[in-house]
């Protein structure tokens, strides 16, 4: 099934540097979605960038969107020992049944040494 | 707080056996969508419901099926369960909007062990 995939699976950065994953996906889409996910716990939304965008800034926060690579990639600048989590991109494709499903990817694992 | 409340928050059960996960979406919200996460499978849709209707189908197993009430809140029922059924069950929910897939709010999730 469609499904985004991050890269790195892991990343260990020094507390202040800045944070860099990148996801592929594979069939058009509508938007592409990031998620963070802190151990056992539910996933937050963080942000999402539509197909005709390509770039986006929430905070510390700044997502690209390359359709035509169909690649994304989301960057922590001045990172924290709180940023410390699994991040998901999520694409959304519309499946047989013409509704769309959202699809995760597996995730980067992001240790932020302080 | 996402306002997505999900019990029970841990299950222990043995193989064989069913189990029914509960799911209240955030006030207002018609979607609900139930996901899997395992360690070797990563995070699976399983299905999504709207407003009472099924309204999409991933990875669900023959032996799950689901159903959203009236009230809108769901439940996710577990039959014979396997040792590979043990995951993180979330469910998530999203906003009025029919066609798209925007921001999902997910619960703290049930943590289910088959032993």
């Amino acid at each position: 099934s469609q499904q985004g995939e991050e890269d790195p699976q892991a990343l260990s950065i020094q507390e202040g540097e800045n944070a860099t994953m990148n996801c592929s996906y594979k069939t058009s889409i509508n938007n592409l979605q990031w998620y963070r996910q802190n151990s056992g716990r539910g996933l937050v939304h963080l942000i999402l960038i539509r197909s005709n965008e390509r770039e986006k800034h929430s905070g510390r926060l700044r997502v690209t969107l390359d359709t035509s690579k169909k690649s994304s990639s989301l960057l922590i600048t001045a990172s924290r020992a709180a940023d410390t989590a699994s991040y998901f991109c999520a694409t959304d494709f519309l499946s047989g049944a013409g509704s769309y499903q959202l699809t995760f990817g597996k995730g980067t694992k992001l240790s932020v040494i302080p | 707080d996402s306002g997505v409340t999900q019990t029970p928050k841990h299950l222990i059960t043995a193989t064989g056996q069913r189990v029914t996960l509960r799911c209240s979406p955030r006030s207002g919200d018609l979607s609900v969508y139930w996901y899997q996460q395992s360690l070797d499978q990563g995070l699976q849709f399983l299905i999504q419901y709207y407003n009472g209707e099924e309204r999409a189908k991933g990875n669900i197993l023959e032996r799950f099926s689901a159903q959203q009430f009236p009230d809108l809140h769901s439940e996710l029922n577990l039959s014979s369960l396997e040792l590979g059924d043990s995951a993180l069950y979330f469910c998530a929910s999203s906003g009025p909007d029919r066609g798209g897939t925007g921001e999902l709010f997910f619960g703290e999730g049930s943590r289910l062990t088959v032993l």
